[in-house]
């Protein structure tokens, strides 16, 4: 099967600071990269989708000036959370695919603690 | 707007007991629909992709099927590393850029 790292796989920051994670597909070029967001025994949340070279699609209620996304390659995708707080806490998964009807292959995901 | 539901929410089993999970869901035509697992602090791992209603996939304890309506996975004589939680999700063929729709997985405990 594909696989996709994320790194940090954990990380601690104060709020108001910036948090960057990234999302590499290892062995496959990935046409779309997706940003979910898991809170405690929940399902996946959708943030946004991402293609190379363009902009990424957000979804409701996804704030774009705090949750930015740059897909700078066919294997990187990155997440930044902006001036992050508290709320922010939460586990985010990224996954990635090869195209049309292609399965999505998840990354180990990323805890973030706002503190 | 497409909707996915997962029961039950919860499952303990002995074991070597089988069972089977439900994946109902309401899509604006089907693309394909996907089982996941996933272990406590980890990412979703792929299991299966089903297209068309009548289709089944094996892989070791596990079976999925798929009807027009829904689909099921079934775990034949689970073992205790059986125990996860497991994630069905669609993709309708008009979703924007592959996206998937998730339901709220069902969480299998699997006693020794």
């Amino acid at each position: 099967g594909a696989v996709v790292s994320q790194h940090p796989s954990r990380v601690i920051c104060k709020s108001g600071t910036s948090v960057k994670i990234e999302c590499r597909s290892l062995d496959f070029q990935a046409t779309t990269m997706f940003w979910y967001r898991q809170f405690p025994k929940q399902s996946l949340m959708l943030m946004a989708t991402s293609n190379e070279g363009s902009k990424a699609t957000y979804e409701q209620g996804v704030e774009k000036d705090k949750f930015l996304i740059n897909h700078a390659s066919l294997t990187l995708s990155t997440l930044t959370v902006t001036s992050a707080h508290p709320e922010d806490s939460s586990f985010y998964i990224c996954s990635a695919d090869r195209g049309i009807q292609e399965t999505q292959y998840f990354g180990p995901g990323t805890r973030l603690l706002v503190l | 707007e497409d909707q996915v539901t997962q029961s039950p929410e919860a499952l303990r089993l002995q074991e070597g007991e089988s069972s089977s999970l439900n994946c109902s869901y309401t899509v604006s035509g089907l693309r394909g629909l996907f089982w996941y697992r996933q272990d406590p602090g980890k990412g979703p791992e792929f299991l299966f992709t089903l297209y068309s209603a009548g289709e089944e996939k094996e892989k070791e304890r596990l079976k999925a099927t798929l009807t027009k309506k829904e689909s099921f996975l079934h775990i034949t004589a689970p073992k205790p590393e059986d125990s996860a939680t497991y994630l069905c999700a669609v993709q309708a063929r008009k979703a924007a850029g592959n996206k998937l729709t998730f339901g709220g997985g069902t969480r299998v405990l699997v006693k020794p």
